[in-house]
């Protein structure tokens, strides 16, 4: 399979655990980005990488959050004392620079309970 | 602040028929302009995108219309099949990267009935 793999696919977690995702990018890509859905909206950009470098961070990323690409291939998501309100689906997307476009993997659904 | 509008929200079309979703943006820094298609459980996956140096991009049966003086885009399905029932989304970026931080519409639900 080539494309953009994310574990776990479903992530069920009490209020105050930390929890961590993976995603495996395409493995040519060198641009990495994370993205995060909520019921009925778009995706709302998180953060990205071009290779090991983190390049851009939004807003929404609050100091729970962080992401690591360490070598350039693979990343993680950390969201460390989960809330209610981090409930969604964790989008991971890669691409080449210069490229036609992202391809997104299908999602880390994360429940907090 | 919404910087891409997207209507409608929800969208039911007969077979055969024309699906028509419209988007419109705030930021003329915006040049490249996507159409993402969502199945349930699935990730967005690229349908067809455009760049403001054209009105129209065709391929297949999607076609972006484009209008820069009114800052507003739309994607016409023709032919709509009962497949093509999914989440549209439209998007935009700057820097005229087509791998440049992407701002999302709020997503038009299609269903195409049989």
């Amino acid at each position: 399979d080539t494309g953009v793999s994310q574990d776990p696919r479903h992530k069920i977690t009490k209020r105050g655990q930390n929890v961590t995702f993976r995603c495996d990018p395409i493995s040519e890509h060198n641009r990495l980005y994370w993205y995060r859905q909520t019921l009925g909206q778009g995706p709302e950009f998180l953060t990205y990488f071009q290779n090991e470098a983190q390049l851009e961070k939004s807003r929404l990323l609050s100091d729970r959050f962080s992401a690591e690409r360490p070598k350039g291939s693979f990343s993680t998501l950390e969201i460390q004392r989960t809330e209610q309100g981090d409930s969604a689906m964790y989008l991971c997307a890669s691409s080449a620079t210069g490229g036609y476009g992202y391809t997104f993997g299908s999602g880390t659904r994360l429940t907090v309970v | 602040q919404q910087q891409v509008k997207q209507s409608p929200q929800s969208l039911i079309v007969q077979k055969g028929g024309i699906s028509i979703i419209n988007c419109a943006y705030e930021n003329t820094a915006f040049d490249y302009f996507p159409w993402y298609q969502q199945f349930p459980g699935k990730g967005p996956a690229l349908l067809i995108a455009i760049r403001p140096d054209v009105s129209e991009k065709k391929e297949g049966r999607f076609t972006i219309s484009f209008n820069k003086s009114a800052k507003q885009f739309s994607l016409h399905i023709m032919d709509s099949q009962p497949g093509d029932s999914a989440t549209y989304f439209c998007a935009a970026s700057k820097g005229s990267g087509a791998t440049n931080k992407l701002i999302f519409g709020t997503g038009t639900l299609l269903a195409v009935q049989p």
